[in-house]
């Protein structure tokens, strides 16, 4: 059981938009930014987005997120084939003094 | 140019424990700022955040996980090395090291190794 939780499978069309969200409580969320991940098969997480809003040099400007409350999302837009992965929200949980992910999220482009 | 790359034994018995290295160049862990954390992820399954450790030596645990665990560095070897005592099979996943953002918040974790595959089998 995640400490984040995150809709286990999301699906569109290419060219469509995808929204993933990313439910947590007022010790992880409501008191810092949550970072995103993506996992293509059989590879290493990469960071997407940071600080709720920030993409990192290279991320192209189609994957962006927001922070509201004790949630975040991370949106997709123009979906290629490519985007096919895993996708993990993730934050500090100042309660349980420890870093803490969602359970992830599978994009699946039909 | 940030890089790591974790090292370690690929099998284990059950009750052994287990200790893998994290490798980095491209940044240093005497920098203010600079943390070095570990996640694993049992084949299949989510990913699991399990420690990080800072260039002032606070270190950070998963409280499932905490009496199990030890995180240390050597600044100079630019090494970070994670030990997890009492190994059950239960523990099988790919562990992965990772650089956190300087000055974030959230704890970010911008720079991954590939991953090490670790089994725990008799």
């Amino acid at each position: 059981q995640s400490v984040l939780t995150q809709p286990p499978s999301v699906s569109a069309a290419p060219g469509q938009r995808v929204t993933i969200s990313c439910s947590g409580s007022n010790s992880n969320i409501g008191k810092s930014s949550v970072s995103w991940y993506q996992q293509l098969p059989g590879r290493a997480p990469k960071l997407l987005i940071y600080e709720g809003t920030v993409r990192p040099s290279g991320i192209p400007d189609r994957f962006s997120g927001s922070m509201s409350g004790t949630s975040a999302t991370l949106d997709i837009t123009g979906l290629q084939t490519g985007d096919e992965a895993d996708y993990y929200c993730g934050t500090w949980d100042n309660s349980l003094n420890a870093g803490v992910f969602g359970g992830g999220t599978k994009v699946t482009v039909l | 140019q940030i890089t790591l790359k974790e090292s370690g034994p690929t099998l284990v018995k059950p009750t052994q424990t287990l200790t893998l290295t994290c490798t980095f160049s491209g940044f240093s862990l005497s920098t203010s700022g600079v943390g070095v954390g570990w996640i694993r992820q049992p084949p299949g399954k989510a990913l699991e955040w399990l420690a990080i450790i800072y260039w002032d030596d606070d270190k950070r645990f998963s409280p499932s996980l905490k009496s199990r665990l030890t995180i240390t560095k050597d600044t100079s070897k630019n090494q970070v090395d994670l030990t997890m005592a009492d190994m059950d099979p239960v523990d099988t996943a790919t562990y992965y090291c990772a650089h956190s953002v300087e000055g974030a918040t959230g704890v970010p974790l911008d720079f991954w190794g590939h991953g090490t595959l670790v089994t725990v089998s008799s």
